[in-house]
Parts: C-alpha cells; sequence; structure tokens
C-alpha cells in the first residue's frame, strides 16, 4: 500500500536528549514536511523539502534539525535547543505543484518530554 | 505570522442543517487552497481544495467558495451529519510552501 510511514507513534524523552522522528513516503512524492501540532494553535510548519538534499526552514525550525538524503525518507531531529519540545508531530508530502499539492499525512508521531 | 487564520474555534450545529466553517489569509500569493478533516491521533486527510481562479468548487456535500478580494474562503457543508463531527483546518498554498490555520472543530448533534 502506498502512504507515509511515521514512527516511532509514541516517544519519551529526556530534558537535554536530541531525538530524531522518522518518515517514510513510498508515494514518490519530491516535497515533504514536518508540522507541530498543539492545542489551539493548529499546524505549524517546521521545515519543508521540495527536493532531495534540499530544505527551508518553517515558522518554527528553531531546536529543529531534518535531512533528505533519500527521496523516501525525511527524518526530523528534535534537539535540546528546543524549549517546548511536547507536541504532536505530522509528516507530509506533497503530489507536483501543477495539481492541487494536496498534502498526504502520516499518523502523526507523540513526543513527550519528561 | 500567521498568514491562515480561522477564528472560531468551534462551531456546533444540528443534524441535517448546514455547517458554515470560514478562513482568512494574509498572502495574495496563495494560488491553492484546501480543506482537511482531522480526527484525534490521526494525521489529517484531505477534503476539498480551490484554485485562486475559480470563486466556487463543490464536491458532494461539500462547497468551498473563495473571496480573493476578501482574501476569504469558507467550506459549506450540507446537509450536515454525525460523522463529519472533526477539527477541519484550512490551509493555503505557493509553491510547495503549505501553511495552515489553527483549525475548527466541528460538532454535529443529533
Amino acid at each position: 500500500d502506498g502512504g507515509i510511514t511515521q514512527s516511532p507513534k509514541y516517544l519519551f524523552r529526556k530534558e537535554g536528549q536530541n531525538v530524531t522522528l522518522s518518515c517514510e513516503q513510498n508515494l514518490n512524492h519530491d516535497a515533504m514536511y514536518w508540522y507541530r501540532q498543539d492545542p489551539g494553535q493548529g499546524l505549524r510548519l517546521i521545515y519543508y523539502s521540495q527536493i532531495v538534499n534540499d530544505f527551508q526552514k518553517g515558522d518554527i525550525a528553531e531546536g529543529y534539525s531534518v535531512s533528505r538524503e533519500k527521496k523516501e525518507s525525511f527524518p526530523l531531529t528534535v534537539t535540546s535547543a528546543q524549549k517546548n519540545p511536547t507536541a504532536f508531530y505530522l509528516c507530509a508530502s506533497s503530489m507536483p505543484v501543477v495539481n492541487t499539492g494536496e498534502l498526504f499525512f502520516g499518523e502523526g508521531s507523540r513526543l513527550t518530554v519528561l | 505570522d500567521q498568514q491562515v487564520k480561522q477564528n472560531s474555534p468551534s462551531l456546533s450545529v444540528q443534524e441535517g442543517r448546514i455547517s458554515i466553517l470560514n478562513c482568512d489569509y494574509t498572502n495574495s500569493m496563495f494560488d491553492y487552497f484546501l480543506w482537511y478533516k482531522k480526527y484525534p491521533a490521526e494525521g489529517p486527510t484531505f477534503l476539498i481544495s480551490i484554485s485562486s481562479i475559480k470563486d466556487k468548487n463543490e464536491d458532494g456535500r461539500f462547497t468551498v467558495f473563495l473571496n480573493k478580494s476578501a482574501k476569504h474562503l469558507s467550506l459549506h457543508i450540507v446537509p450536515s451529519q454525525p460523522g463529519d463531527s472533526a477539527v477541519y483546518f484550512c490551509a493555503a498554498r505557493n509553491n510547495n510552501d503549505m501553511r495552515f490555520g489553527a483549525g475548527t472543530r466541528l460538532t454535529v448533534k443529533p
């Protein structure tokens, strides 16, 4: 089945630790995204990547890092510099912009900092 | 700087009536507008979209209206059903940059 797979679904972290959230897609989409969801704030863009080896900061990139070494993979690292990392993280990919460019989302990863 | 705004955090309607969800945006470079539906602990799923060159797009019970001069769009659901109860996100796209509103929680009462 084609889709986006995020792992782990739930993750606990101690303060000061870096963690990496995995996102893999087999939809052959060029663009991939990471969003963060907090209560009452909707989805805020962390990073996005239009092609392999390229990515741009979104609105809240501080404390996060990404890589795009393969088309299928766009991992997100939450570093110890991120002040409030507890949140629900969503990865997405999109069709070419010549279409609607709708995003296809994974099921999300919930990160809790203890 | 929030480029896409949904000012109503919640909306409650009776089954069979119309639900109207509103969205405002600030960036005139957006060329596509989309609505997503989200259930708790799941990723959003695409519902309907509209190009910036159109003012209306209809798909079954769902219609999206775009008023470019007012930088405003709305989603109409007619008739509303209890299964429509979810959080609805408005999104706007400029090339591969996709921005979302804060969402509106719709509750459809039987």
